[in-house]
Formats: structure tokens, C-alpha cells, sequence
């Protein structure tokens, strides 16, 4: 099976601009969470979703939304970037029979 | 709150010799805890799992421990080799599809 993918990989924007990334799931796999990775926070947990419904939400403004579609392809969105928004956007698949999660490569925002 | 801490942001070890990472959590009762690595730039690759009921998993190298009095898990690699350089992360899960990693622990197994 093909692992998660992330488009795109890199990305460069500059403050106030809104930037739409990317993530398809392992084949057959319908959960998809989001995490943000910085330097100083680690990894923190976005939120999740499941067959097109958000099921959890992390403590993120609502700047930073995201969606699913029928295919469990998502995306994830943010509005109005500031400089705290560079960093590694992280896509994780689930199979809901496992707890384990399939990371992608991540998308490499940085904010000007 | 919830907290998560591995025990040391680095760990530096000679190649053949046993790695020993720690994750200590507190206010939390996860149902179970996962080992990740990750290597720069990449995403963070799934190792090993281990249920709240379960004492000890061993995947080849790889051991983990959970002690849910303790609240802390041990991650141990034997015989390491140059190649196990990574950074290291433990998750507890929180809501289904929700993980709390801690901070990450950067191994670097010198030959």
C-alpha cells in the first residue's frame, strides 16, 4: 500500500496571506489527524477526522481549520499566517481497528 | 494539566551498547503508549505499541516497558548500531485519534 502523502512539501508565504495544505491517507484508512511540529512546542495535535466530521480539535486558534472528503482525502487550512505559523505540518492515517497512526513527510511552511 | 517528559533531549551512547530512553507522564490514564522515531525532516515512523494492561513488548531489538503506577515507560535498543540515530518519541493517546507526544529524545549512537 502507498504510505500518506503531503502536497506540498515546501511552502513559502508571507504574513497575513492563508495557505491550504494537502493530505491523502493510506488506502482504506478513513481517520485523518493533523499536527503542527515546531522547534519549541514538539508536536502538538491539530485535530482529527472522520468520515468528513472533525471528531477532535486541539487548542489552536480558529485560524486553523480543515476538512475531509468522501475519499478521506483532507486538507487543512490557515488564514491570516503570522511568523508562529513556520513550521512542520504533519499528516497522520489511522485504520480504526488499530490505534497505531502512518505519518506523511510533512509540509514545510515558512512564514515571511 | 497533562504532562509528558522524556528524560533527556540527548542521549549519546557507544555503537553495541543499550540505549535507555524514559517518557514520565502525568494526570493522565492513557489506554496505551506508542514509540515513534523520527528522523530529520521526516515524518515520525511508528515502532512499537504498548496497552495499559501489558508490562513489556519486544519488537527484535526493541523492548518497551509500561509502568502505570509509575506513570513511565522505558524504551530500551540493544546492541545499537550507528543507524538507530534519531530522534525518539513517545505518544499517549488521549481520545482515539488524538496523541500527546513528548518533546523527543535525539539518540546518537557513535561507531
Amino acid at each position: 500500500k502507498a504510505g500518506v502523502t503531503q502536497t506540498p512539501r515546501y511552502l513559502i508565504k508571507t504574513r497575513g496571506q492563508q495557505v491550504t495544505l494537502s493530505c491523502s491517507p493510506i488506502s482504506g484508512h478513513r481517520s485523518v489527524s493533523w499536527y503542527q511540529q515546531t522547534p519549541g512546542q514538539g508536536l502538538q495535535f491539530l485535530f482529527e477526522y472522520f468520515s468528513e466530521t472533525q471528531r477532535n480539535k486541539g487548542n489552536f486558534p480558529g485560524r486553523f481549520s480543515g476538512r475531509q472528503f468522501s475519499n478521506s482525502r483532507s486538507e487543512m487550512n490557515v488564514s491570516t499566517l503570522e511568523l508562529g505559523d513556520s513550521a512542520l505540518y504533519l499528516c497522520a492515517s489511522r485504520d480504526l481497528a488499530e490505534e497505531t497512526q502512518y505519518f506523511g513527510p510533512g509540509t514545510r511552511l515558512l512564514v515571511l | 494539566s497533562q504532562k509528558i517528559e522524556q528524560n533527556s533531549e540527548a542521549l549519546n551512547i557507544q555503537e553495541g551498547k543499550t540505549a535507555t530512553l524514559t517518557c514520565n507522564y502525568t494526570n493522565y490514564s492513557p489506554a496505551y503508549l506508542q514509540w515513534y522515531r523520527q528522523d530529520p525532516g521526516r515524518g515520525p515512523v511508528f515502532l512499537l505499541l504498548i496497552r495499559e494492561n501489558e508490562k513489556e513488548k519486544r519488537k527484535e531489538r526493541l523492548k518497551v516497558t509500561f509502568d502505570t503506577t509509575l506513570k513511565q515507560s522505558l524504551f530500551h535498543i540493544t546492541a545499537s548500531q550507528p543507524a538507530d540515530s534519531a530522534t525518539y518519541l513517545c505518544a499517549l493517546d488521549n481520545q482515539g485519534g488524538k496523541l500527546i507526544f513528548g518533546q523527543g529524545t535525539e539518540l546518537s549512537v557513535k561507531p
